[in-house]
């Protein structure tokens, strides 16, 4: 299996921060990494798939960047209601989801 | 608009079976495969495996095999999943989820999701 390797596990920011994580493949999986959004209690959301693509009506302080074994995901401009934690995953094989980074308020 | 409606909570007893709905409005239910995903309470995603809703064949990740099975009533929309044999460890909100196709891109992406369905499995 493809292990990806998220960082950091958590933050803790303030609203108007420029937020980034990222994500490590462990082998090489082109640009087959999608980014999802779970708030407390509900499914996961859509934001980035293929790695930089913006899925629709996403805000664009949304931006997703990488390829091959490494992944960039960035809030440019963050706002109370992003608090939620962010999965990557990859789609290269059977799909994998990293362990997630948790986004809370300083 | 697209929708995905799961079925609604089940507490089980070790060694009982469960069966979770998820009902699709709003699109052509053969078009697009269906995956399911696991989440074990504060836990992360994990992924079962998936159904070609045209065909109805299953694929399973290695550690859903065996217990696990996914099935379809096609005229209903409806893709399901049973759990035979519950343990503690089966304990979780389980998602269903759309596998769109973006002809553009040529890739293929999961859009759409159920609210969850949880099961409780205690004795």
């Amino acid at each position: 299996d493809i292990v990806m390797t998220q960082s950091p596990t958590s933050m803790s920011i303030s609203v108007g921060d420029r937020v980034t994580m990222n994500c490590k493949a462990s082998q090489n999986v082109g640009s087959n990494v999608d980014w999802y959004q779970q708030k407390t209690g509900q499914s996961p959301k859509l934001l980035i798939y293929k790695a930089s693509n913006r899925y629709t009506g996403v805000p664009d302080r949304f931006t997703g960047s990488g390829s091959g074994t490494d992944f960039t995901f960035t809030i440019s401009n963050m706002q109370a209601e992003d608090l939620a934690v962010y999965y990557c995953m990859q789609s290269n094989s059977y799909p994998t989801f990293g362990a997630g980074t948790k986004l809370e308020l300083k | 608009q697209i929708q995905l409606v799961q079925s609604g909570p089940e507490l089980k007893k070790p060694g009982e079976s469960v069966k979770i709905s998820c009902k699709a409005s709003g699109y052509t239910f053969t078009d697009y495969a269906m995956h399911w995903v696991k989440q074990a309470p504060g836990k992360g995603l994990k992924w079962m495996g998936w159904i070609n809703t045209y065909t109805g064949k299953p694929t399973y990740a290695d550690d859903f095999k065996g217990r696990f099975v996914f099935s379809l009533e096609a005229s209903a929309s409806t893709a399901n999943l049973q759990i035979s044999n519950l343990k503690n460890e089966d304990t979780a909100t389980y998602f269903c989820a759309r596998y769109y196709y973006d002809g553009y891109w040529d890739y293929y992406v999961m859009d759409a999701w159920g609210q969850g369905a949880s099961v409780t499995v205690s004795s």
